[in-house]
């Protein structure tokens, strides 16, 4: 079945970086393109990047950009989050999400992780 | 950016109701959005996907039509579990966006 679980989530001071990543099992990984979507307390979903199945197409929400990087490691099965100059705006639970057909960029999220908090406070 | 707007924002209803949420996308996006389903402290779950398809293992009073710019999720007979919030979402254009929810409460 598939599995996709996020961590390296916690507090952290405005300015500083994090790291999260997002553990994949149970689907042919490597031929899959992944997001990062976000959640800030009690509001909506908002995207924040994609990377296509084989890391040659990246994308990044306009909020995000310059800032946060996108990339994966297909021998680990894995994708990250790199996040620097961290604000309190980015304060909120972050999800990694697989698109539903394997190969393509532009397609619906079919399966999710359970999420990670990230809290950007002093 | 193509800016995704539902309506209503939230509203009461009862069980075995017949409920519609509307979602209009600022420019045309042929079929390319999907409908989510969002419970609290949750991750989101994927109803509809291309605009009208169900996705495996979704019951079948729901449904979702449109395309272009003017989309519609609906519930056929509301049941217990289908108090959550929705989200639509277009995948035509980068960057991806999601309409702002609506909230279903219990009547």
């Amino acid at each position: 079945q598939v599995q996709l679980v996020e961590s390296g989530g916690g507090v952290v001071q405005p300015g500083r970086s994090l790291r999260l990543s997002c553990a994949a099992s149970g689907f042919t990984f490597r031929t899959y393109a992944m997001h990062w979507v976000r959640q800030a307390p009690g509001k909506g979903l908002e995207w924040v990047a994609v990377i296509s199945y084989d890391g040659s197409n990246k994308y990044y929400a306009d909020s995000v950009k310059g800032r946060f990087t996108i990339s994966r490691d297909n021998s680990k099965n894995t994708i990250y989050l790199h996040m620097n100059s961290l604000r309190a705006e980015d304060t909120a639970v972050y999800y990694c999400a697989r698109v539903q057909e394997y190969q393509l960029l532009y397609d619906s999220f079919d399966y999710w992780g359970q999420g990670t908090l990230v809290t950007v406070s002093s | 950016a193509i800016r995704m707007t539902q309506s209503p924002s939230s509203f009461s209803a009862s069980t075995g109701d017949r409920v519609t949420i509307t979602c209009r996308a600022s420019q045309g996006i042929n079929s390319y959005l999907a409908w989510y389903q969002q419970k609290p402290g949750k991750a989101p779950n994927l109803l509809i996907y291309a605009a009208s398809t169900l996705q495996s293992g979704v019951p079948s009073r729901f449904s979702g039509s449109g395309s272009g710019t003017d989309f519609t999720l609906t519930i056929s007979c509301l049941q217990s579990e289908d108090f959550a919030t929705y989200y639509c979402q277009q995948y035509y254009s980068y960057p991806v966006t999601f309409g702002q929810g609506t909230k279903v409460e219990i009547k």
